[in-house]
């Protein structure tokens, strides 16, 4: 198994342009997450998924949007980046209701200038 | 609400000593907490979980934490510190079971291993 895996490790946007960071994983399992991490403030949730079709927001959502059409793929959108986005990004996985254990990717590392 | 703390956001020990890595939470209702690591340019590896159960709970590469209710702490130890230990290391806390709950994750604390 891959686990959970992110593209792209690092990428350096222009403020106003957009992208889609993608997550991944091999596990089936039925929740995911993207979180965002700045330095010192630990780690935000931006948005969340319980399984195919059905998402929904965390702490921080303003700025992205996500989908889950499969149960394997969650990817985050980016629609108009601003310097304030400029963070990493960890996308994670849980396997199902009662089993605690988050699995995280590597981490996507954005700069927004 | 639930919140987490992590004293001290960098922490120095010396190889082959004890490490102590602090940890308070607050919770309205009985919590599950954890201690999550990373190390340089990768994501967060699970250590250790409290879920219910004993309170001294052991975890990989020789850590353990324990879970004190009436001091709502869940500090993180390890006997002997090695160098492949320097890491920043995140408590988290996630209220009763149940669904789709989040997880609220403290600031992380930096630990530095000297030689």
């Amino acid at each position: 198994n891959a686990g959970v895996t992110q593209t792209p490790k690092f990428r350096i946007l222009k403020i106003g342009q957009s992208m889609t960071l993608q997550c991944t994983q091999d596990m089936n399992h039925n929740y995911m997450y993207w979180y965002r991490q700045d330095p010192g403030m630990g780690l935000k949730l931006i948005y969340y998924s319980v399984g195919a079709g059905i998402t929904d927001k965390g702490e921080v959502p303003n700025g992205y949007n996500v989908s889950r059409s499969t149960t394997e793929d969650f990817p985050l959108r980016l629609e108009l980046a601003a310097p304030s986005q400029t963070s990493v990004y960890f996308c994670a996985s849980r396997q199902r209701e009662g089993e605690e254990t988050q699995y995280f990717g590597p981490g996507t590392r954005l700069l927004v200038l | 609400a639930q919140s987490v703390t992590q004293l001290g956001s960098h922490v120095s020990v010396s190889e082959g000593a004890l490490v102590l890595l602090r940890c308070n939470y607050s919770s309205s209702v009985p919590p599950y907490l954890f201690w999550y690591v990373q190390y340089p340019n990768q994501g967060l590896q699970l250590l250790l979980k409290y879920t219910t159960g004993a309170t001294l709970v052991k975890g990989i590469n020789g850590f353990e934490a324990e879970f004190k209710k009436s001091e709502t702490s869940f500090h993180l130890t390890k006997p002997s510190a090695h160098m492949s230990d320097a890491a920043e290391y995140f408590c988290a806390v996630k209220p009763s079971p149940g669904g789709y709950q989040k997880v609220t994750f403290g600031t992380g604390t930096k630990l530095q291993v000297i030689p």
